[in-house]
Parts: structure tokens; sequence; C-alpha cells
């Protein structure tokens, strides 16, 4: 079966930096998304990898394994603000979105 | 603002009736998703459609039905609702259908008892 693994939930310190891992398995490969989901509200879209590599904007940056089958989203200067779930989600075969539960960030003071 | 419109935001429901919650995009975007969010699961798939008058069942279409008659709006029915159709559901639409950024709605809390 398609599987995406992710933690679910995560706590860091304002002006820290935090590593939200994503593994996943899925039949065939198309491209790996990261969206955030502040309670309460739509999914909005934060990055996209499809070849090996760090991705960076901004305070934000998304890193993709396809050998490893992992990603991780990397987020710096943590703000209250960021505060929210980080949803990783893969692309198959079939270009199908297939998506993990979401990692809660709790962000302290 | 352009962008997809849900409505209702919220609808509390009697197990049996029939409902349809609506979405609308002014994006001019090809594909349209439903999904439906749960508590401890990922977002999954009810059904898509990769331009008008097409649709496709996605991984947990069963007691859900959409139609696709122009490329703005994409209501979701249930024709009999049951307590596991509980769930926040999200409209979404891409510009391509091969999965490519998704721009979602605000969301359809439905409760349904």
């Amino acid at each position: 079966g398609q599987n995406i693994d992710q933690p679910t939930e995560m706590t860091a310190t304002e002006g820290a930096i935090v590593q939200i891992n994503c593994t996943y398995q899925t039949s065939g490969f198309n491209g790996l998304f990261w969206y955030q989901q502040h309670a309460g509200e739509a999914p909005t879209f934060l990055s996209y990898n499809v070849l090996d590599g760090l991705e960076e904007k901004g305070r934000f940056s998304s890193f993709l394994s396809r050998s490893k089958g992992y990603s991780y989203l990397l987020l710096k200067e943590l703000q209250m603000k960021d505060s929210a779930s980080y949803l990783c989600a893969v692309k198959d075969s079939n270009y199908q979105l297939i998506w993990g539960a979401g990692t809660k960030l709790i962000i302290k003071p | 603002i352009a962008g997809i419109t849900q409505a209702p935001t919220s609808q509390i429901l009697a197990a049996g009736r029939r409902m349809t919650l609506r979405c609308t995009q002014d994006m001019r975007h090809n594909a349209m998703y439903w999904y439906r969010q749960d508590l401890g699961l990922g977002l999954r798939l009810i059904h898509y459609s990769n331009t008008a008058g097409t649709t496709g069942k996605g991984e947990v279409p069963d007691g859900y039905s959409v139609s696709r008659a122009n490329t703005d709006d994409f209501p979701l029915t249930l024709a009999s609702a049951v307590p596991s159709q509980t769930s926040v559901y999200f409209c979404a639409s891409s510009d391509s259908g091969d999965g490519g950024e998704l721009f979602f709605g605000e969301g359809s809390r439905l409760t349904v008892l």
C-alpha cells in the first residue's frame, strides 16, 4: 500500500529552527508537496520538490531524497504565526496526491 | 479576491437527508477536487474532475456524487447522509489535471446526526 509518515506533533521555541520529516512509500513518484494549515483554515501551498536537493524559499526550505523516500521541511527563525499543521503529500505514478496526516507544530515563546 | 468559495461553511444534518456542498472557483482552473479531512488522517480524495464535463472517483467515493457542468462549479452531493460522513470537506482546484499546486476553499464542516 501507499504510505506517508510524519511525526504527529512537534514543539519548538520562537526564534529557533525546526525540521519536520516526511518519509514515503508510494507507487511511483512525480513530486512532493508541503502545505501549511492553520487550525480551522484551508491548507496553503508551501513548496514542491521533484528533483533531489534543497529548495529554499525565505525562512522555509524543503529537501528531497528520492532514493531514500525522504523529505524534510526546515523552518528558520520561528515565529508564533508558524504554529500550524504541516502536511506532506506525494504525487504517485497516476498523478494522484497521497497525503500524510500532518505534523502539528507548536511554537513556544 | 479570486479563489474558491464553498457553501455552507457549517451544517448539521439528520441521517438520511440529502445534502449538496457547493464549490465555485473564479481562477478558470481546469481541475477540481473534493477532499475530506478527519482527525488523525491525511486528506482523502472523494471525487475529482480534470476538466468540465468529466469526473472521476477518488479514494473514498462511496455515498458521494459530483457533477461538473461548467468550469467554475463542482458541487458534491450526499444522497443519504450517514454519521460516518461527519467531516470537514475541502474543495480544491489546480491549473492542470496532473496534480499541480492546489488552491483550497475554506472548508465545509458537516455533522451528520
